[in-house]
C-alpha cells in the first residue's frame, strides 16, 4: 500500500495563478481532509470529506475548493493564488466508523506564491 | 479555546524514558485523548489514543489519570529518531478531521 500520496511535492506559483494539489489514498478510507501548516503554527483544517460526494469547510476554507468524486481522490484547488497561501499543505485520511481520529498523513506539498 | 495544554519543549537523554504531559481539564465524557507526532518537515504520524484506560502499543504508552483531566505519553526508550513535535488532542471519535484540532504541541529533543 502506498498510503496517502500527494503531488506535487513542491510548487512555485505567481499571484493570481490557479492550480490543483492532488491527494490519493489506497486504503479505502471514508474520511479525507486538507490541512495547511505555516511556520511556528499548528495544522489548520481547510476542507474535509466524510465520503464520496460529500465535502465541508474547515477552519480556513477561503480561497480553496475541493471535490470528492471518488473514495480515493480528494484534490484541493487554489482558484487565484495569493502570497498568503504560501504554506505546506497536508492531506490526511482515516477509516471513519469509530476510527475517524486515526489519521494517516501524506508527506506534504510545499507551495510558494510569489 | 484550547482544549489541551502542553509544555512547549522538553529534553530527554537517548535511551531514557520520555514522559510528555498533557492537561485537558475540560475533557467531556465522550472525548478521547489522541497523540500524534511530527518529525521535521514530514506529515504528522498517529501514535496512540485512549478514553480512560491506559493504552500501550508498539510505539508508546498512554497513561490517563482517573479523573481524565490529564495524561502522559511515554516513550520507554527514546532514540534520536523520536525528536519531533508531539501533539495531544482531545476529540470525540464520532468526528473525523473536523474534530481534531492541532495546537502547537511539545517539541521533544532527544540528546545523545
Amino acid at each position: 500500500n502506498a498510503g496517502v500520496t500527494q503531488t506535487p511535492k513542491f510548487q512555485v506559483l505567481k499571484t493570481g495563478q490557479s492550480m490543483t494539489l492532488q491527494c490519493a489514498q489506497d486504503m479505502n478510507h471514508e474520511y479525507m481532509s486538507w490541512y495547511r501548516q505555516d511556520p511556528g503554527m499548528g495544522l489548520r483544517l481547510i476542507h474535509y470529506s466524510v465520503g464520496a460526494g460529500i465535502t465541508d469547510q474547515g477552519e480556513v476554507p477561503n480561497g480553496y475548493n475541493v471535490s470528492r468524486s471518488t473514495t480515493e481522490d480528494f484534490p484541493l484547488r487554489l482558484l487565484s493564488a495569493a502570497p498568503s497561501q504560501t504554506s505546506v499543505y497536508f492531506c490526511a485520511s482515516s477509516l471513519g466508523s469509530g476510527r475517524a481520529g486515526e489519521l494517516f498523513f501524506g508527506e506534504g506539498s510545499r507551495l510558494t506564491v510569489l | 479555546d484550547a482544549k489541551t495544554t502542553q509544555p512547549p519543549s522538553m529534553d530527554c537523554a537517548e535511551g531514557r524514558a520520555a514522559n510528555l504531559p498533557c492537561n485537558h481539564s475540560t475533557i467531556s465524557g465522550n472525548e478521547y485523548v489522541y497523540w500524534y507526532r511530527q518529525i521535521h518537515s514530514q506529515g504528522p504520524q498517529y501514535i496512540i489514543h485512549g478514553l480512560k484506560n491506559n493504552e500501550t502499543n508498539e510505539m508508546a504508552s498512554l497513561i490517563i489519570t482517573e479523573d481524565r483531566k490529564s495524561s502522559t505519553l511515554i516513550l520507554p526508550h527514546a532514540t534520536l529518531r523520536d525528536t519531533a513535535v508531539y501533539y495531544c488532542i482531545v476529540s470525540s471519535t464520532q468526528g473525523g478531521s473536523e474534530k481534531l484540532v492541532f495546537g502547537k504541541g511539545t517539541k521533544l529533543t532527544v540528546n545523545p
